[in-house]
This record gives structure tokens, sequence and C-alpha cells, in this order.
């Protein structure tokens, strides 16, 4: 099993619609949660954390973590085409200031 | 507040050459973590400072080490270059270990050919 774990995509949501991120994980000991957007040749760039169960609203954007399932999502609504990204999980393994990425998912909003 | 600035941005190297990589992190940022990027493997956690000492390691050789100064700015060093180290190198700021604290922002990157 990975580590974290991440559908690559691509995912294709057409603008102005919900998009789903999802990401597993298998350390129960990691405490913090991340979730980075990164454009073709630019470094990743933050978007969210969350810490705790439960949900998480940051504008568009909403996280939901479930640490008893290990589970990690990333929910974007009214989808811009400049939402358009490869959308980075990473978990703070073990709460050891050490991320872990997943794969990436790569999303594309189509106009 | 200025972001996390690393130097250079890009860099040409030939096998067997070594390269060192600087990193500034953020003002008041105390953590400092590396990671090395590719297509194939994805980000990969090289390792993390804090107070000048190096608190976590990932699986990289001994060729690849770093260290942080005591205004926090870290180097990374890669020895004896090899083609599979041509990457996206990656240095990530955050105020300090530990949940709440721990969000860690990156710099734009130093892209390294080794030819």
């Amino acid at each position: 099993q990975k580590e974290v774990e991440q559908n690559s995509g691509p995912l294709s949501v057409p603008e102005g619609a919900i998009a789903s991120l999802n990401c597993t994980y298998s350390d129960r000991g990691s405490q913090s949660f991340f979730w980075y957007r990164q454009y073709s040749g630019k470094s990743p760039e933050l978007i969210m954390f969350i810490y705790s169960n439960g949900d998480k609203e940051d504008g568009r954007f909403t996280a939901q973590l479930n640490k008893a399932s290990q589970y990690v999502s990333l929910l974007i609504r009214d989808s811009q085409p400049s939402d358009s990204a490869t959308y980075l999980c990473a978990v703070n393994w073990g709460g050891a200031q050490k991320l872990v990425f997943g794969q990436g998912t790569r999303l594309t909003i189509n106009p | 507040k200025a972001g996390v600035t690393q130097t250079p941005r890009y860099l040409i190297k030939t096998r067997g050459q070594q390269v060192t990589l600087s990193c500034s992190p953020i003002s008041g940022h105390r953590s400092v973590s590396w990671y090395q990027q590719t297509p194939g493997q994805g980000l990969q956690f090289l390792f993390e400072y804090f107070s000048e000492t190096q608190r976590n390691k990932g699986n990289f050789p001994g060729r690849f080490s770093g260290r942080q100064f005591s205004n926090s700015r870290s180097e990374m060093n890669v020895s004896t270059l090899e083609l599979g180290d041509s990457a996206l190198y990656l240095c990530a700021s955050s105020l300090a270990p530990g949940a709440g604290a721990d969000t860690q922002y990156f710099g734009p990157g130093t892209r390294l050919t080794v030819l």
C-alpha cells in the first residue's frame, strides 16, 4: 500500500460544477493534512490545511478529514478554468515535519 | 511578507560535479525542509532542519546533504552528480514543528539539469 494515495486523474469537470478530490493515507500517527495546488512549471501552492476531523471551509474550498477512515478530501465549488492544475495531498508523516505527498490529481475545468 | 526564496533558479551541471542550492525561509520561520520533484517519483522528502539541527532525513544517498545557519537560511549540497539527480529541488519553510505551526510554504524551486 502506498503511503498517500490519490487518483491520478485526469479529472474533468465543467465550469461551475463541484470538483471532488480524494486522498487516503496509511499512517495513523499523522496529525496534519494539507492540499497544495501546482500549476505546470510552478512550485506547490498551499490551498488548505486541516488538523481535526470534520469539514473546514475557506471560500470555494472545503477540506474534509476522517481520521478513522484515514481519508482526506477537497471539494472545489463553482469550479473555474483557473482551477485547472494538479492537486497534491500531503500528510505530515507521524508528526515528524516530513510531508509525504500523493502522486497528485490532474484537474481540468472545461468552460 | 516576502515568501521563500531560492537561488539559483536554474542550474546546468555535468556528471561528477557538485552543486549547492540556497534557501531563505519566510521571515520568522525556523523550520526548513527540502524536497525533490521528478516526473517519475513525484515529490520526495530530502531532509528537514530546525534550529540548525537536521531532525529528519529521507531515503536519499549520502551524496545529498544540507545545513542550516543561525538565521534559519539553509543550503543543500549534492556531490558527484548523476543524471538521475536532474529534478526540481524545492525548499519549504514553516514556523516550527508540531501541529498548528507546521504548515509548509514552498519556494519557487531550483531546476537542476545534469548532463
